[in-house]
């Protein structure tokens, strides 16, 4: 079992629809979680942290629940620039080494 | 501010050829990434240097990868010989240090024949 799992899709969503992600973790020392979108191609950047409380950033609100040790991604008002990988990333320390750990991926397309 | 630089953008080898990518972090990122993502998956870490000392290089296939990072700012990361399975984009990121947003360059996508 992977470490942080994602379903990889594809989403095919039509524009204005709204789309939620979700990505579960399996180690619990987990302690920092970000949602980082990839363009065809294209290097992957962050597109947010994600915090105990819940933050939302325009039309895109992240969630963490660590009891469940899963995170989500909503997407309100789909738009076509909006089609891309969204990766689920989990930080934790490890042998004194804070590392980063990706999931495979979840593949968002939004159609006309 | 500029990004991350990598070069070159795309190679194309032949099976138990030689290749050497090379990265440079953006100026003061003291903490510089290695991954390899394969298509269709997340980027899985490869080494992890902080400053110029390695941190992690717990997945990098030490019988055919190696990495430096002299100086501790630019890093070189070489594939000798390639394998057909090592057929992927090559990315490298940095960040101020390990708990801050990493930041990726272009990626180098290698194909072996």
């Amino acid at each position: 079992r992977k470490e942080v799992e994602q379903d990889p899709g594809p989403f095919n969503v039509p524009e204005g629809a709204t789309v939620a992600f979700n990505c579960t973790y399996s180690n619990s020392a987990s302690q920092s979680f970000f949602w980082y979108r990839q363009d065809c191609r294209k290097e992957p950047k962050l597109l947010m942290s994600v915090y105990s409380s819940g933050n939302e950033d325009g039309r895109f609100t992240a969630q963490l629940n660590r009891a469940s040790q899963y995170i989500s991604l909503l997407i309100r008002d789909s738009k076509l620039s909006d089609s891309a990988t969204y990766l689920c990333v989990v930080g934790r320390v490890t042998s004194g080494t804070y590392k980063y750990i990706f999931g495979t991926g979840t593949r968002l397309k939004v159609l006309a | 501010e500029a990004g991350v630089a990598q070069s070159p953008r795309y190679k194309i080898i032949e099976k138990r050829q030689s290749v050497a990518f090379w990265c440079n972090p953006i100026s003061g990122h003291a903490t510089l990434y290695w991954y390899q993502q394969i298509l269709g998956q997340g980027p899985k870490l490869l080494i992890q240097f902080q400053n110029n000392g390695v941190v992690d290089d717990s997945q990098l296939p030490k019988d055919r990868f190696s990495a430096e990072r002299l100086k501790g700012v630019d890093s070189t990361l070489k594939i000798q010989p390639a394998k057909l399975e090592d057929s992927a984009v090559y990315l490298c990121a940095s960040s101020s240090r390990g708990r801050n947003e990493q930041f990726f360059g272009p990626g180098t996508r290698l194909t072996v024949l």
